[in-house]
């Protein structure tokens, strides 16, 4: 597509519920990264994909947040047991190489838990 | 891992001045510095980014400046416009060893009439 494409964009759930994010990103770019953005700050590192592997999911905060790219190109993001901490903007980007070619964001969805 | 500090936080400047937003990064092997403008509710763009083999680098009104002796990067916007409002964030990233950009806290800049 055009560009990076998340839904929902917004989402409410309530604490201790499970819920799925989803990104779709620029076509043929193998490289897909998940950001959190909570208010007045900047973005989060939560895990990277190059192509159908996490290459790295060092930002994940706990084991209740999993994600998954099966063929290389749409990813979820799986948060389970949601809490009000989990609370924020969820971004999503993709580039064509490690982080330096066509860097894009998606515009998030913002969820929030209540 | 690395850490970048960013400053000021907010910024008020005419219509027409400079605008001037400073980062410093603490890994030495960082050498991708992008800057992005993020309208409220909007996602994060790309507005200009240096690597670590060139001091400066220009945009039109925008220009970057990287000093890698002192880790530290600079976002100069001059002739500011009402338009250029929003939250500005530096990020850096070794392209050698990780992929993750680390971002800076955010600058809002609100340009007044």
């Amino acid at each position: 597509g055009a560009g990076v494409s998340q839904t929902p964009s917004n989402k409410v759930t309530e604490k201790g519920k499970y819920v799925e994010l989803r990104c779709d990103p620029i076509s043929g770019h193998t490289a897909l990264y998940w950001y959190r953005q909570s208010l007045g700050q900047g973005p989060e590192f939560l895990i990277y994909f190059q192509g159908t592997g996490a290459a790295d999911d060092s930002g994940l905060p706990n084991d209740r947040f999993f994600a998954v790219r099966p063929e290389g190109s749409v990813s979820t993001l799986k948060i389970q047991r949601t809490e009000r901490g989990d609370s924020a903007v969820y971004l999503c980007a993709s580039s064509s190489n490690r982080g330096t070619e066509g860097y894009t964001f998606g515009s998030g969805t913002r969820l929030t838990v209540v | 891992g690395e850490n970048v500090e960013q400053h000021p936080s907010t910024l008020s400047v005419q219509e027409g001045d400079s605008a001037v937003i400073k980062c410093t990064y603490s890994d030495s092997a960082s050498n991708y510095f992008p800057w992005y403008k993020q309208e409220l509710g909007k996602r994060p763009q790309l507005i200009i980014d240096i690597r670590s083999n060139v001091g400066e680098k220009k945009d039109q009104r925008i220009a970057v400046t990287l000093n890698k002796t002192a880790k530290h990067f600079s976002l100069h916007i001059t002739e500011t416009q009402p338009e250029d409002s929003a939250v500005y964030f530096c990020a850096a990233l070794n392209t050698g060893t990780a992929s993750k950009l680390t971002f800076g806290t955010g600058t809002r800049l609100q340009v007044t009439l």
